[in-house]
């Protein structure tokens, strides 16, 4: 049973820095390229970032590229999201969400198991 | 970006009718190295996370039941839900996974009439 936990979240001012974690379980964590995806309050669905299954690969949505860095340990069978330069419009539940398919680097991608998510709200 | 764009953005059937829900891209999504059109679509009850039903437009995820069903191809997509239980009150989004970014529809908003 795939189980994806995510923490972090919090509160922060805009401007700041917050650094999200998903920690995985039920699965073979080093096979499987991750994504965080967001939702803002009331909101759709909106693709982040994505991180091949050995970290080789790294891909961003135009309006986290240059502020948000997506890593993983596979020894500790995590994913991370460092997120600086916070800005209002970021505020949103953030999932962890794995590959369908193992070793893939390159899309096509769709996300087969989530997490709860975390709530990041940025305001002063 | 390739634009996903649903309908209707709600609707209300009765139990054990059927429901429709249209998707529809701004450009194909048909992946020539399978053949397969690069669709899914997710079910997100309130407080919880989306769940994958459908992938490659017309798979069904492992432990979704079959009165969930996806067809289309290049464009246009269809989730049907051939008879409408009380649990499936919802709201659904597409997503086309052909290209970086991916991106999803605006979401459907399911209730019971």
């Amino acid at each position: 049973q795939v189980h994806l936990v995510e923490s972090g979240g919090g509160v922060v001012q805009p401007g700041r820095s917050l650094r999200l974690s998903c920690a995985a379980s039920g699965f073979t964590f080093s096979n499987y390229g991750m994504h965080w995806v967001r939702q803002a309050p009331g909101q759709g669905l909106e693709w982040v970032t994505f991180i091949s299954f050995d970290g080789h690969k790294k891909d961003y949505g135009d309006s986290v590229k240059g502020r948000f860095t997506i890593s993983r340990d596979n020894s500790e069978d995590t994913l991370y999201l460092q997120m600086n330069t916070l800005r209002a419009e970021d505020t949103a539940v953030y999932y962890c969400a794995k590959d369908g398919d193992a070793y893939t680097i390159d899309p096509p991608f769709y996300f087969d198991s989530w997490g709860q998510g975390t709530l990041v709200t940025v305001s002063s | 970006d390739i634009v996903m764009t649903q309908s209707p953005d709600s609707l209300a059937v009765s139990l054990g009718e059927r429901a429709t829900i249209n998707c529809k891209s701004r450009q194909s999504v048909l992946y020539s190295s399978n053949n397969r059109n690069c669709l899914a679509w997710y079910q997100q009850k309130p407080g919880q996370p989306p769940k994958l039903l459908i992938y490659w437009a017309s798979t069904r995820a492992s432990g979704v039941p079959d009165r969930f069903s996806g067809s289309g191809s290049g464009t246009d997509f269809t989730l049907t839900i051939s008879r409408l239980q009380a649990e499936d009150v919802a709201v659904y989004y597409c997503q086309q996974y052909y290209t970086s970014p991916s991106t999803f529809g605006q979401g459907t908003k399911v209730e019971i009439k």
